[in-house]
């Protein structure tokens, strides 16, 4: 069964960091570009960052970049999303994706 | 950054409607279009890609057409399950706002 198993959300405060990951499988996890896409309490998706296959390439929505750090280890099927610097803005749904896949979502809140 | 821009935000109808939603890019994205629908507290699940390939399991009621910047979902004829929000993407990119279907 192809799936996307995550984990690592949890409650953080403001100025903190957090980890997710995401496990790939029944898929080869390194033919696909992954990406992360977020969703705030009652808002639509947003996308967040994205890495090509080989980690080679990867691309940051704006108002993440310098603080949220996409990876891969195509040898553990792993994508991660290292986030820095954290604001109750960023508090959300974090989904990792590929073409068609979805994890099942992990719920960060960033409050004091 | 290429934007995309979704119409209508909301859409009332009833079941046996034909609707339609549309999706535009600030420039041509040629056919690198998904459609998602989701519903309250799940992931999103696929159902168009490449602008008009139905995903597989898909009922044949949703199609999808369009190319360059104009892209269009189509639901021929509205079942209770498909009132939900539908969201266009450019792969592994920006999203649309998103059209929240409703019952009328």
């Amino acid at each position: 069964e192809v799936q996307l198993v995550q984990s690592g959300g949890g409650l953080v405060q403001p100025g903190g960091s957090l980890r997710l990951s995401c496990v790939a499988s029944g898929f080869t996890f390194s033919s696909y570009w992954m990406s992360w896409v977020r969703q705030a309490p009652g808002k639509g998706l947003e996308w967040v960052a994205n890495i090509k296959e080989d980690g080679s390439e990867k691309y940051y929505v704006d108002f993440v970049k310098g603080r949220f750090s996409i990876s891969r280890d195509n040898a553990k099927n792993s994508l991660y999303l290292q986030m820095n610097s954290l604001t109750a803005e960023d508090t959300a749904v974090y989904y990792c994706a590929r073409e068609g896949v979805w994890g099942q979502g992990t719920t960060v809140i960033v409050s004091s | 950054d290429i934007q995309m821009t979704q119409s209508p935000s909301t859409l009332s109808a009833s079941v046996g409607d034909r609707v339609t939603i549309t999706c535009r890019a600030s420039q041509s994205i040629h056919i690198w279009l998904a459609w998602y629908q989701q519903k309250p507290g799940k992931a999103p699940k696929l159902l168009i890609y490449d602008a008009s390939t139905l995903e597989s399991g898909v009922p044949s009621r949703f199609s999808g057409s369009g190319s360059g910047t104009e892209f269009t979902l189509t639901i021929s004829s509205l079942q209770p399950d498909d009132f939900a929000t539908y969201y266009c993407q450019q792969y592994h990119l920006n999203f649309g706002q998103g059209t929240k279907l409703e019952i009328k």
